[in-house]
Formats: C-alpha cells, sequence, structure tokens
C-alpha cells in the first residue's frame, strides 16, 4: 500500500518556465514532508521541507505547499536550469523521526535548454 | 568533512548466495540507516543503527540483517539472496535519531542478483 504517491513519473519543462511536482498522501495524521532529490550516480540530498503548521515554505527557487484537507504537496521550481535535471522523491516520516523516511516513486523532471 | 561512503560501488551475485555491503557514516553522525532502491521505485527504509544497536526496521525479512561498528560504520547482510533483491542499496547517516534530523546519503551499491 504506497502511502506516498507521486503520480507522474516524468515531466519536462523548458530553461526558465515553471516546474510542478506533485504528491499525495494518504495518511491525514502525516505532519512533516520532505522532498529529495537524486542524480544518477549520486545519493538523495535534502531539497526542501514543510511542516503541516504551514501551507508554504520557500527557499530560493523552490517553494512547496501543502494542502491538507486535499493531503497534497507540490514543488514549484521557478525559475527552472537545466542542472535542476534530476529524480524528485517526496517523504514522509517513519514513526515520526525524519531520519528515517518514507519515500514516493520519484518523478523524473529533464529541463530542456 | 567526509561524507557517506559506500562499497563496493557494484556487485554481481548468484541467487542463494550471501552479500555484505559497507557504509562509512559522515564525520560525527552516530546514526546510520539503509535503503534499498528497486528500479523505478522510491528508496524502501530496511533498519536504522543508533550506538550499534537496532533501532526500526522496516517490512524486511530477517535476512536482512546489519551491524554497526563503534566507529559508527556499518554493514548490511543479506543471505540467501534472490532476483528480487537486484536494486540499489543506499546508505544514509544521520546526527542523531532526533525528529528534525536530515539524512546525507552515500552514492549507493549496485547489486545484481542472477
Amino acid at each position: 500500500d504506497q502511502q506516498v504517491k507521486q503520480n507522474s513519473p516524468s515531466l519536462s519543462v523548458q530553461e526558465g518556465r515553471i516546474s510542478i511536482l506533485n504528491c499525495d498522501y494518504t495518511n491525514s495524521m502525516f505532519d512533516y514532508f520532505l522532498w529529495y532529490k537524486k542524480y544518477p550516480a549520486e545519493g538523495p540530498t535534502f531539497l526542501i521541507s514543510i511542516s503541516s503548521i504551514k501551507d508554504k515554505n520557500e527557499d530560493g527557487r523552490f517553494t512547496v505547499f501543502l494542502n491538507k484537507s486535499a493531503k497534497h504537496l507540490s514543488l514549484h521550481i521557478v525559475p527552472s536550469q537545466p542542472g535542476d535535471s534530476a529524480v524528485y522523491f517526496c517523504a514522509v516520516p517513519y514513526g515520526g523521526a525524519t531520519n528515517k523516511l518514507i519515500f514516493g516513486t520519484g518523478t523524473l523532471l529533464a529541463v530542456q535548454p | 568533512e567526509t561524507g557517506v561512503t559506500q562499497s563496493p560501488t557494484h556487485l554481481i551475485k548468484t541467487r542463494g548466495q550471501q552479500v555484505t555491503l559497507r557504509c562509512s557514516s559522515q564525520s560525527g553522525h552516530n546514526t546510520v540507516s539503509w535503503y534499498q532502491q528497486a528500479l523505478g521505485q522510491g528508496p524502501q527504509f530496511i533498519f536504522q543503527y543508533y550506538r550499534e544497536e537496532e533501532n526500526g526496521r522496516g517490512n524486511f525479512p530477517p535476512r536482512f540483517s546489519g551491524l554497526q561498528f563503534p566507529n559508527y560504520s556499518s554493514e548490511l547482510n543479506v543471505n540467501a539472496l534472490e532476483l528480487d533483491d537486484s536494486a540499489l542499496y543506499l546508505c544514509a547517516s544521520s546526527a542523531t535519531t532526533g525528529r528534525n534530523e536530515k539524512l546525507f546519503f552515500g552514492s549507493g551499491t549496485q547489486l545484481s542478483v542472477l
């Protein structure tokens, strides 16, 4: 049973445009959400997080939005750059600890120059 | 500061064999977690070690076992390998087991079971 779902396996956008990556979750008790980015032949790296007490968190070009009623979060990248091309995973803590995570299946973002 | 390192980077084994994967945690980190990433999937939590004790386990059978050493490095052992064990195995370290700790991942070991 997939508790964290990323229904778009891939996304292609033009450089300079906005990239929107989506994630849905099933358990309304989840109260903290993270995004990780993974380049080929490298491990995932932490990108941005959001607590359920907020509906938006921003860090430079990256913004995460949380819609608790819809159990949905999205990652916006503006403007998109070719170096953003990677697999993006959303994740939730497993048992409340943010160093034990349940990951979604990932979305491969390709930013075209 | 040394990051998380894993060895080997690639490994080919035969069904039924046993394998040991190794991980050195980032300097100053006492917690190590292991994840399995099958093709097209996200990483799945196998287990975590904190100060040499297992501190949580995901939905993996007992033939997946681990160790953490006094220097906080870790091993993942898999016995009786099955074809479905073919995956990227990721090790991640963190400073504690606390609520706001972030994971720092190694580049992984790609295991192929034939």
